[in-house]
């Protein structure tokens, strides 16, 4: 059975740090292109970004609103992937969520069940 | 970057069928999208993926009432013979090269 488990969420004030854990069981992680997504109180589902797999080269992206504060890691031995937060706003206020990333149309993507961050003086 | 388009709301009576649209923007219409249903205060959870010849494929354990379908722009869910967990927000998504975007949802109540 797959599962993605985040942890490492909690409240934080503006300027702050957090790093948030994914940790991923019951499928072939190394192999696996990887996103964050978050989704602020009442609102839609955001992007935050991607990792690609080590043997696809271990690209990374990144949505305009966090580049160049957080940024995406993966541990394969470990089977985790992880996402550092710098210089939280308030409105990197969200659910952050960890999933799947398969290109193929034949391929099911699956979601952890978040971890929630609050940005709040 | 392709951006989607989805209506805010659908209603649909208990037992009856519901068709969401998620639209891709101009010059994407051959893009792969995802369907992802959201329960209330649930984490997103995948349904399947359609591509632009219509073809889909579910994830595991997704009911037969759920399909997708496609023409042109637009990518379809069809939710059959609708049921009260049915009341949920549902997403489509696609990617690019180097970005993922989603749609910005559909509330579906069932009436």
């Amino acid at each position: 059975e797959v599962q993605l488990v985040e942890s490492g969420g909690g409240l934080v004030k503006p300027g702050g740090s957090l790093r948030l854990s994914c940790a991923a069981s019951g499928f072939a992680f190394s192999g696996a292109w990887m996103n964050w997504v978050r989704q602020a109180p009442g609102k839609g589902l955001d992007w935050v970004g991607r990792i690609k797999s080590k043997t696809d080269g271990g690209t990374i992206d990144y949505a305009a609103p966090v580049k160049g504060r957080f940024s995406i890691s993966r541990d394969d031995s470990k089977n985790t992937l992880y996402l550092q937060m710098n210089s939280l706003q308030t409105e990197d206020t969200a659910v952050y969520y960890c999933t799947t990333a398969h290109l193929s149309v034949y391929d099911t993507d699956y979601w952890g069940q978040g971890t929630l961050v609050s940005v709040s003086s | 970057q392709p951006v989607l388009t989805q209506s805010s709301s659908a209603s649909a009576s208990l037992g009856s069928s519901v068709k969401l649209t998620c639209t891709l923007s101009s010059g994407h219409n051959k893009h792969i999208i995802a369907w992802h249903q959201q329960q209330p205060g649930k984490a997103p959870r995948f349904l399947m993926k359609v591509e632009g010849s219509g073809s889909y494929n579910k994830g595991s354990g997704v009911l037969d009432r759920f399909s997708g379908s496609s023409s042109g722009a637009d990518r379809y869910l069809t939710i059959s013979n609708l049921q009260s967990e049915d009341e949920a927000d549902y997403y489509c998504e696609t990617w690019d090269d180097n970005s993922w975007v989603f749609g910005g949802g559909t509330k579906v109540t069932v009436l």
